[in-house]
């Protein structure tokens, strides 16, 4: 079945500094969605991408689909402590017809120290 | 706010008792679907719903069993609790417009 694999598992960083999360999936996808969680929280949709080498950006956060659509990164640059939390990509694989059944990566968890 | 409520919250219980989690939903929405999250597992699909009486597995759907008599309720039920299904148990929804997860606060239960 369909993998998707999320590096690194667990990432420490410096208030200010960057921090870059990547989504490798076995499969191509049809499009891939990252999610943030919060500690003790549920995770909240973030963004969509669906086209092949797609960029996408949110404040801070840049968000890239690969040119093969199976790998993914969210980038957030000079991070702040608000960006702690959990980090996931999910994929809805390409020719998938079960609607929303995503596969998600196992996450990232972001601690920002300040 | 998809308008998803879990119920319990939290709870613990013994090995080998049922437990029968609840989510309910106020906006009508066909499909429905109930995760489980686990250190180094992410999220992982148990059943899902696209309609009443509609239901089927997911990656992990041993051990575990749904029913959804009504399109506002979606139950979760462990017919014999075992410590492996020691997790948070998050129930969630998608919009007919998109695959978009929306999901619920989460139930935290505990299996001793």
């Amino acid at each position: 079945g369909q993998q998707v694999m999320q590096i690194p598992q667990y990432q420490h960083v410096q208030e200010g500094e960057d921090f870059t999360t990547y989504c490798n999936s076995s499969t191509t996808l049809s499009n891939i969605q990252w999610y943030k969680q919060r500690p003790g929280g549920h995770p909240v949709f973030l963004i969509q991408l669906v086209k092949s080498g797609e960029v996408k950006k949110q404040k801070r956060l840049t968000f890239q689909f690969g040119e093969a659509k199976k790998n993914s990164s969210l980038h957030i640059t000079a991070t702040q402590t608000t960006d702690v939390g959990t980090y996931f990509c999910a994929g809805a694989n390409a020719g998938g017809t079960s609607y929303g059944k995503l596969t998600f990566g196992q996450g990232t968890i972001l601690t920002v120290h300040p | 706010d998809a308008g998803i409520t879990q119920s319990p919250r939290h709870k613990v219980t013994e090995t080998g008792t049922p437990v029968t989690l609840r989510c309910h939903q106020t906006e009508n929405h066909r499909y429905m679907y109930w995760y489980r999250q686990d250190p180094g597992h992410g999220l992982r699909l148990i059943h899902y719903s696209y309609g009443v009486k509609d239901t089927d597995k997911g990656e992990v759907s041993d051990g575990y069993s749904v029913s959804r008599s009504k399109t506002e309720d979606f139950l979760l039920t462990l017919e014999s609790a075992t410590s492996s299904q020691t997790s948070v148990y998050f129930c969630a929804i998608t919009r007919d417009t998109g695959n978009t997860i929306y999901f619920g606060e989460g139930s935290w239960l505990t299996v001793v």
